[in-house]
C-alpha cells in the first residue's frame, strides 16, 4: 500500500533554511487524481497545513507562510521536498507530509511517521 | 480565511458513552469538513470525509454530520482505543484546521 516518509536534518540554526523531504512508495507521485502537501505541529499544539504541490509542479501555499515557503516535486524519485526559509524558534514542530485527493470534498488519506525539526544554535 | 472552532476542548467520557464533538465555520463550507484522530507521537488518521462518509476501515461507531458552517463528530460507544485528540479540517478553500478536542477517560 502507499507509503510516505519523511527525511532530512533534525536541527537546523535560527535564520537558516530547513529542507525535508518526502519519499512516496508504493504508488506514483505522477498520478493525476492527487496533491501531495506538508502539514505542521508545534510541540503541544494543533496542526497547522503549509502548503501542497500536483505532479506537474503547480503549488498552493498557505498565505500566512507563503513568504517563506516553497515546495518542489521530483517525479523520477517519486519525491517531493519543502523549504522553509529564515527559520526561527516558532518553527520548531513535527513535520508532517500527506496526500489528499485533487478535487471533491475529501481529506488527507495518507501520512508519513512525521519527523521532528528543532531550531535552536 | 475560514476559521475553524471545535467544543469542546477537553472532554473527559467513560468507555461505552456516548460522545459528541461539534465543529463550526465561521462561513459557509457546503460538506468539506474532514475529521481525524490523533494518538501521542502518531500521525493523524483520517476518520470522516465529506462530512459524513466513513473512510475505508474506520469503525461504524464514528459518525459525522452538518453541512454548511456546523458539523458534528460521534463516537456512538467509546472503545478504549477512541481516547485521543479530534480535529476538525475544512477543505473548502485554503486548508485549515481547528484547535483540536483531547478526549480523555474519565
Amino acid at each position: 500500500q502507499l507509503q510516505l516518509q519523511e527525511s532530512g536534518p533534525g536541527l537546523v540554526k535560527p535564520s537558516e533554511t530547513l529542507s525535508l523531504t518526502c519519499t512516496v512508495s508504493g504508488g506514483s507521485i505522477s498520478s493525476s487524481s492527487y496533491y501531495w502537501g506538508w502539514i505542521r505541529q508545534p510541540p503541544g499544539k494543533g496542526l497547522e497545513w503549509i502548503g501542497s504541490i500536483y505532479y506537474s509542479g503547480s503549488t498552493y501555499y498557505n498565505p500566512s507562510l507563503k513568504s517563506r515557503v516553497t515546495i518542489s516535486v521530483d517525479t523520477s524519485k517519486n519525491q517531493f521536498s519543502l523549504k522553509l526559509s529564515s527559520v526561527t524558534a516558532a518553527d520548531t514542530a513535527v513535520y508532517y507530509c500527506a496526500r489528499r485527493r485533487r478535487s471533491g470534498p475529501y481529506g488527507m488519506d495518507v501520512w508519513g511517521q512525521g519527523t521532528t525539526v528543532t531550531v535552536s544554535s | 480565511d475560514i476559521q475553524m472552532t471545535q467544543s469542546p476542548s477537553s472532554l473527559s467520557a467513560s468507555v461505552g458513552d456516548r460522545v459528541t464533538i461539534t465543529c463550526r465555520a465561521s462561513q459557509s463550507i457546503s460538506s468539506y469538513l474532514n475529521w481525524y484522530q490523533q494518538k501521542p507521537g502518531k500521525a493523524p488518521k483520517l476518520l470522516i470525509y465529506a462530512a459524513s462518509s466513513l473512510q475505508s476501515g474506520v469503525p461504524s461507531r464514528f459518525s459525522g454530520s452538518g453541512s454548511g458552517t456546523d458539523f458534528t463528530l460521534t463516537i456512538s460507544s467509546l472503545q478504549p482505543e477512541d481516547f485521543a485528540t479530534y480535529y476538525c479540517q475544512q477543505s473548502y478553500s485554503t486548508p485549515n484546521f481547528g484547535q483540536g478536542t483531547r478526549l480523555e477517560i474519565k
